[in-house]
């Protein structure tokens, strides 16, 4: 079975610009949630949709947003690019709601000059 | 709002010696997961503790949610090179929600 796959693996942007990160989950899974990586911050939990539906959001501002196909494959939108987005973007698929385990994507590398 | 601390940070030892990783918290949560992550890749779930006071072994690794649920530990017996890496812990925040801790980035030379 395929893992989590995310595309693109890395991506230069520069401020001000917005960018579209895209995450298939593992097939069958319904729940996809996004996490950004920082060397200061570490892992901090952006959003989670299942079937659609956001269902919980971290504490990051507007710029960030989701969305989720009917084949659960997500994207993450970042728009209006600040030095401080560069990071590390992961996601991550779960089989069901609730307390699953989640398997993450190698994630994309935003870097923003 | 619930925390996750970890410690040590960073972790640089010798093959062959033994090693522990702390996660603590002052909230409870309904379940801990270890990860491990490489350069360059995702967080890959090594176990995941639900019940106080459970004990999980994986090989040399041995993982332990303390009785209250708010801590729990990970250790490495006979560590060698390829144990090298970041471990994190991870606490439920419902939802498929995860809170990490800050992750122990661990050096074991040969």
């Amino acid at each position: 079975k395929a893992g989590v796959t995310q595309t693109p693996r890395y991506l230069i942007k520069t401020r001000g610009q917005q960018v579209t990160l895209s995450c298939s989950p593992i097939s069958g899974h319904r729940s996809v949630s996004w996490y950004q990586q920082t060397p200061g911050q570490g892992l901090q939990f952006l959003f989670e949709y299942f079937s659609e539906t956001q269902r919980n959001k971290g504490n990051f501002p507007g710029r960030f947003s989701g969305r989720q196909f009917s084949n659960s494959r997500s994207e993450m939108n970042v728009s209006t690019l600040e030095l401080g987005d560069s990071a590390l973007y992961l996601c991550a698929s779960s089989l069901d709601q609730g307390s699953d385990t989640q398997y993450f994507g190698p994630g994309t590398r935003l870097t923003v000059l | 709002t619930q925390l996750l601390e970890q410690s040590p940070q960073f972790l640089s030892i010798q093959e062959g010696e033994n090693l522990t990783v702390y996660c603590n918290s002052s909230s409870v949560f309904s379940s801990l997961q270890w990860y491990r992550q490489e350069p360059g890749e995702g967080p890959v779930l090594l176990v995941t503790v639900v019940t106080g006071g459970e004990v999980k072994k994986l090989k040399r690794l041995t993982f332990q949610f303390g009785d209250a649920r708010k801590d729990s530990s990970l250790h490495i017996t006979a560590a060698q090179p390829g144990d090298t890496g970041l471990y994190l812990c991870a606490g439920d925040g419902g939802y498929n929600k995860l809170i990490f801790g800050a992750g122990t980035r661990l050096a074991v030379h040969p």
